[in-house]
């Protein structure tokens, strides 16, 4: 399983870009990159997922690199509501979407 | 359309004592499954459910056990709680699996076992 790594914690200011990496050098080629966040306490919630072209939603922006070792979620003008933690997620190639959930990183936005 | 509803919200139990925490989705998803989180760890997989009638052990699926005998209701027994199971339980649901599935979450249970 394709295992991932994220910073423990970043700060970003009210209003700007918040750009979250994530290392996954081991991922295999049929393996998605999902990315969930966590607002204290409650479940967590889907942002945005991709395989190897970059994606946009409503919510974010996933940028993933050519090589498929790193991408990086983008919040393209973050908000007090943004404050949570973000998981980045390799899906293991199973039937059943078992995501593998690290500690995440925790993003503070500050006015 | 409620999602994935929980309950009870909060529940404290003693050693020993029993109970099932609910878990029912509306969405008519195949999949669904239970996490518990403990603290500043991430979610491990308990027991999931690929449809009615099959369940299948996650990464730590000791002292607990399942059933789904409708694809709305999957609840997760404990049959004697041990302070090891103090925890916040997730459950999760999805439509049918697959690469491209989101998982969407309850809003918790917080069990504490004293």
């Amino acid at each position: 399983d394709a295992k991932t790594t994220q910073p423990t914690s970043m700060d970003c200011a009210e209003g700007r870009a918040a750009n979250l990496p994530c290392n996954h050098s081991t991922i295999s080629g049929n393996e998605y990159v999902y990315w969930y966040r966590q607002i204290h306490s409650q479940g967590p919630q889907y942002i945005i997922h991709g395989l190897k072209n970059n994606e946009t939603n409503e919510m974010a922006s996933l940028i993933i690199t050519e090589d498929r070792k790193s991408s990086t979620l983008i919040l393209p003008h973050a908000t007090l509501r943004d404050t949570a933690v973000y998981y980045c997620i390799v899906r293991v190639n199973t039937g059943f979407q078992k995501l593998v959930f690290g500690t995440g990183t925790r993003l503070l936005v500050s006015p | 359309n409620a999602g994935v509803t929980q309950t009870p919200k909060f529940q404290v139990l003693k050693t020993g004592q029993s109970m099932t925490l609910q878990c029912a989705q509306d969405m008519n998803h195949e999949y669904m499954s239970w996490y518990r989180q403990d603290p500043g760890m991430g979610l491990r997989l308990i027991h999931y459910s690929v449809g009615a009638g099959i369940t299948d052990q996650g990464e730590v699926p000791n002292g607990y056990n399942v059933s789904r005998s409708t694809t709305e209701d999957f609840p997760l027994r404990l049959l004697s709680a041990a302070p090891s199971q103090t925890s916040v339980y997730f459950c999760a649901s999805s439509y049918g699996g697959g690469a491209e599935e989101k998982l969407f979450f309850g809003s918790g249970t917080q069990l504490s076992v004293l």
